[in-house]
């Protein structure tokens, strides 16, 4: 079992609809986790990091955050074909410097 | 500016050669990163090291090594035991001593072996 899993994708959205982005991990004493955006040929950036349970907005972007089923997404609202990108999820296990990132989830907005 | 560089950009290395990647950051971060990238791919760690003259192997280490004589640097070198050089290389940092902090990365450097 892979550490942290993404569907791979290609997930097409039209433009103006609800991106629901998807992550599992599998270490339960993971504390921190990450959503981070990449466009092809650039370094990621970071969109979101979330820490406990419940969710986490920010404009129009959400991060839930559920450890007991072990799994974290990301929910991009009033999506746009600027956000067209691969989506890296990332986990840190508590106490320990390791991240780890899953294998990203290309997103296609189609106009 | 405060930030990571990662140099050079764009690196061409003949095969049986070592090549060595430079990470430089101040930002005054005691974690650092190492990790390769494959076309459509996600990113596979390589070493990662949390104080100064102490690193650690990720997923990945056989075939690359590294050293941490300075807070600031974190260089990686690409032996010519590691069979598949051919990637994009992203260095990260990370302020080591809190726990919900996030990673920030370099711009990468695209290794080429011809």
């Amino acid at each position: 079992q892979k550490e942290v899993e993404q569907n791979s994708g290609p997930l097409s959205v039209p433009e103006g609809a609800i991106a629901s982005l998807n992550c599992t991990y599998s270490d339960r004493g993971s504390q921190s986790f990450f959503w981070y955006r990449q466009y092809s040929g650039k370094s990621p950036e970071l969109i979101m990091s979330i820490y406990s349970n419940g969710d986490k907005e920010d404009g129009r972007f959400t991060a839930q955050l559920n450890k007991a089923s072990q799994y974290v997404s990301l929910l991009i609202r009033d999506s746009q074909p600027s956000d067209s990108a691969t989506y890296l999820c990332a986990v840190k296990v508590g106490g320990y410097q390791k991240v780890t990132f899953g294998t990203g989830t290309k997103l296609q907005v189609i106009p | 500016d405060g930030g990571i560089t990662q140099s050079p950009k764009y690196l061409f290395r003949k095969e049986g050669q070592n090549v060595t990647l430079s990470c430089e950051q101040n930002l005054n971060h005691d974690a650092m990163y190492w990790y390769r990238q494959d076309p459509g791919q996600g990113l596979r760690l390589i070493y990662y090291s949390q104080i100064v003259n102490d690193f650690q192997k990720g997923d990945i280490a056989e075939g690359y090594s590294v050293s941490r004589e300075k807070k600031e640097s974190f260089p990686l070198t690409v032996t010519s035991a590691q069979k598949n050089p051919t990637a994009f290389y992203l260095c990260a940092s990370r302020p080591g001593q809190a726990v919900n902090t996030e990673a920030f990365f370099g711009q990468g450097t695209r290794l080429t072996v011809v």
